[in-house]
Formats: C-alpha cells, structure tokens, sequence
C-alpha cells in the first residue's frame, strides 16, 4: 500500500540554523503531498502542499518541492527559530475504491535552541 | 471561529469501563476521521466516515466504535477499553476533496486505561 517514510528524528539545531527533514513516498500515480506540523499540547495544521508534480508549497519561511522523479518531498527553512520547535509530519493521500485518507509518516521532532 | 473540538482533553479509565470520547466541527465537513498517535508508530487511522451514516475502518479498528448520526458529530467508542489502548487521539475532519481540502485536527483526547 501507499507509504510515507520521513527521517527519524530528533532533530536539534540552534537558533538561524538551516534546516531540512527528509521525506519520501511510496504510492500508486502522483497523490497530493503534504507537510503538517504538531506543537506541543496541540493537534496536527497544515504546513504546507503540493498537488502535483513540481509544485513547490511554502508557508511560514518553509518550503517542500513535490519530486516525482525521486519521490520525494523534503521539508527546508533557511533560518529556523525557537518558535519551530515542533513534531513536522509528511503525509499522503491514498486512494482505494471509493475512499482516500491521509497516510502519515512517523513524524520527526525539532527542537531549535537559542 | 472553525475548529473541531474533542472531549475530553485527559481521561483516566479503568479496564472494561465503556467510555466514548466527543468530537465535533462546525465547518460543515461530510468526512471525519479518527486517528491514535503513539511514539515511534506516528499517526495510525482508527476509523473514517465520508457522509452521515456512512462509516468505514481504518488500519487498526479493533476495538473501537464510531457513528455518524450527524454531520457535525462523530463519537468515538470504547466498549471494553484496554490498556493497549492508552494513547493519544486526534479527531479530524475535511470536505471530500483530498487534493484540495486539508484535514482540521482537534486538540487531543490523551486516554490512560490502567
């Protein structure tokens, strides 16, 4: 079945560090592309998407271009702050007969110091 | 404002006390979606419903139950909880659009059952 496999956390940077968190996939035709962020005490948002090939979503300085040729669909920000500090998950849509759902990866911690 | 609300937010059960966990959103979405978080397994979908009285499992069902006697409403339900069932649960929901539609997540229902 559809899979989304994202980089084992966690990750730990400083303040104005670059960051990027890997993300690839596993799924029948091109699905939507997705980056949804957990801080603490709180549900999933949406970060970010892309719907096609190439697409690059962006949000919050953040920014993950849809890679068909490799699958994939890293998440980068060129200067992170405190306030990242938060679970980033990457997810898919599947779709089977006559119903779609997210898939999610495992999720990767970041933590950004001052 | 739009959101979708879960309660309660903590819960401390016993084994075999029949508990159900309330999730609401009040965006008119016809597809909600109950997902459990554990460390190191992500997000794993319990159960889905694409309209009212319209309702299907997910990757790890057992267990658990769910309605969809409203569009607003969709009750998750625990007969018999067990302690394999401590976890963390999101309620989600969307219009039925996946590429278009993101998920809205509520806050959390964090369940103990010792």
């Amino acid at each position: 079945g559809d899979s989304v496999t994202q980089m084992e956390g966690p990750v730990t940077l400083s303040e104005e560090a670059f960051l990027t968190i890997n993300c690839t996939y596993t799924a029948t035709g091109y699905p939507s592309l997705f980056w949804y962020v957990q801080y603490p005490g709180e549900g999933l948002q949406l970060l970010l998407k892309a719907t096609k090939a190439d697409d690059k979503g962006s949000n919050k300085g953040f920014e993950a271009t849809y890679r068909k040729e490799t699958t994939s669909f890293h998440l980068e920000k060129g200067s992170v702050q405190v306030s990242d500090s938060a679970v980033y998950f990457c997810a898919l849509v599947s779709r089977k007969g006559g119903s779609e759902k997210l898939v999610f990866g495992k999720g990767t911690k970041l933590t950004v110091n001052p | 404002e739009a959101q979708v609300t879960q309660n309660p937010r903590y819960l401390i059960t016993v084994t075999g006390k029949k508990l159900t966990v309330t999730c609401s959103q009040n965006m008119n979405h016809e597809y909600m979606s109950w997902y459990r978080q554990d460390p190191g397994l992500g997000l794993r979908q319990i159960y889905y419903s694409m309209n009212v009285e319209v309702t299907d499992k997910g990757d790890v069902p057992e267990g658990y139950k769910v309605s969809r006697k409203e569009k607003r409403n969709f009750p998750l339900i625990l007969e018999s909880p067990s302690p394999n069932q401590t976890s963390l649960y999101f309620c989600a929901s969307s219009n039925r659009d996946g590429n278009n539609s993101p998920l809205h997540f509520g806050n959390g229902t964090r369940l103990t059952v010792t």
